[in-house]
């Protein structure tokens, strides 16, 4: 198993400029989600899917879109990069809620560092 | 509403010596507790969860951490610290059953270890 692999893992953008992060998991999760981490602040959740075609909207969602057109697949977007959006930024991905709180363990990716100049 | 709290930015701690980092949290029922560590330049990393039961928690690596529900503390300790133990810790609070079980996030502790 992969686990959750992130693609690209670094990445240069010029503001204005658009890209998608992409996030792939091969455990079979229904729950897949984004953050952002920043120096002194944690990781924040920017979006999450509790399933295939679902999405919601975390703590930090604006200036990015998600889609989870396939289980195993989170594309994270940002339309018009600005360089507030310089970070590192994680995918993470669980199992459904069960009981006993299992299912409440999320699983991390290497992260993506993206620079906005 | 829930937040997690580490007060500590960063400690420095003797290798063999012992450690204690504080995670103080806010929720409104019982929580669900987590920690993770991260190496830098890598994802994070499991290291320990309370969900119910014994609120002393061993995790991988040696950790340990106790819930102490009249404090809304769950500080993470180890008895002899290894300088492969040097990284950031995260202390996590999550809401299960509703919301796709998210976390919210402490500010991260960052722990150096002197040989």
């Amino acid at each position: 198993n992969a686990g959750v692999t992130q693609t690209p893992k670094f990445r240069v953008l010029k503001t204005g400029q658009s890209m998608t992060l992409l996030c792939a998991q091969d455990m079979n999760h229904e729950y897949m989600y984004w953050y952002r981490q920043d120096p002194g602040m944690g990781l924040r959740l920017i979006h999450y899917s509790v399933g295939e075609g679902t999405t919601a909207k975390g703590e930090v969602p604006d200036g990015y879109n998600v889609s989870r057109l396939k289980k195993q697949n989170f594309l994270l977007g940002l339309e018009s990069a600005a360089p507030s959006q310089t970070s590192v930024y994680f995918c993470a991905s669980s199992p459904p809620s069960g009981r006993a709180g299992e299912g409440s363990t999320q699983y991390f990716g290497p992260g993506t560092r993206l620079t906005v100049l | 509403a829930q937040s997690v709290t580490q007060p500590d930015i960063h400690i420095t701690v003797s290798e063999g010596a012992s450690l204690e980092l504080r995670c103080n949290y806010s929720y409104g029922a019982t929580p669900y507790l987590f920690w993770y560590v991260q190496s830098p330049g890598q994802g994070l990393q499991l290291l320990l969860k309370y969900f119910s039961g014994d609120t002393l928690v061993q995790g991988i690596k040696g950790f340990e951490a106790e819930f102490k529900r009249s404090q809304s503390s769950f500080n993470l300790r180890k008895p002899s610290v290894h300088w492969s133990d040097a990284a950031e810790y995260f202390c996590a609070v999550g809401a299960l059953f509703r919301q796709g079980g998210k976390l919210i996030f402490g500010q991260g502790t960052e722990l150096s270890v002197k040989p």
